[in-house]
């Protein structure tokens, strides 16, 4: 079945640091790839997507590139703020299944 | 915006009791879902919805039921808590409209079964 694996937590992370979480997946097809953000006490929230193979989904200066040859979709920002302390969740969905699989998430803190 | 509300942001109930969750969206969705959230496990699909009376089950759906009689309004039912559903449960609801539409999420509840 599709599953989702992202590098383990908790990251920490000094201020203006360069930011790469791993985030690789298995399914088969053409699946649209996710990035999840949860801020303490909220939800979850779309960070940013791509859905076929080389797009780049960007949002809030974070990034991901879709390569499938790889099957990977890191999430990567080139100077971290305390602001972006959070749960990062990398997720995918196949064509025609609104069902999203979940990786299990990565702490993220950024100390000033 | 979309709007994903939970009835509730912290519950403490009793094992034995009937557990009801409440969630509501406000944009016409038509797919909501229910996930419980638990360190080191990430997300796991409880149920979804498609459609107005209509459910399906998800990776664990035991212990669980769901309702749906309108379409903004989607239910998780605890038939009997037990204390390994102790969790934080997150409800989503999407758009069938297009391709690949985002799931958006409520705050979550945070339910304690004692």
């Amino acid at each position: 079945g599709d599953s989702v694996t992202q590098m383990e937590g908790p990251v920490t992370l000094s201020e203006e640091a360069f930011l790469t979480i791993n985030c690789t997946y298995t399914a088969t097809g053409y699946p649209s790839l996710f990035w999840y953000v949860q801020y303490p006490g909220e939800g979850l929230q779309l960070l940013l997507k791509a859905t076929k193979a080389d797009d780049k989904g960007s949002n809030k200066g974070f990034e991901a590139t879709y390569r499938k040859e790889t099957t990977s979709f890191h999430l990567e920002k080139g100077s971290v703020q305390v602001s972006d302390s959070a749960v990062y969740f990398c997720a995918l969905s196949r064509p025609g299944n609104e069902k999203l699989t979940f990786g299990t998430g990565t702490r993220l803190t950024i100390i000033p | 915006d979309v709007k994903v509300t939970q009835s509730s942001r912290y519950l403490v109930k009793r094992t034995g009791e009937k557990v009801f969750l409440e969630c509501v969206q406000d944009m016409d969705h038509e797919n909501m879902f229910w996930y419980r959230q638990d360190p080191g496990l990430g997300l796991r699909l409880i149920y979804f919805s498609y459609d107005v009376k209509m459910k399906e089950k998800g990776d664990i759906p035991e212990g669980y039921s769901v309702s749906r009689e309108k379409k903004e309004r989607f239910s998780l039912i605890l038939e009997s808590a037990s204390t390994n559903q102790t969790s934080m449960y997150l409800c989503a609801s999407s758009s069938a409209r297009g391709q690949r539409q985002p799931q958006h999420f409520g705050d979550g509840t945070r339910l304690s079964i004692l």
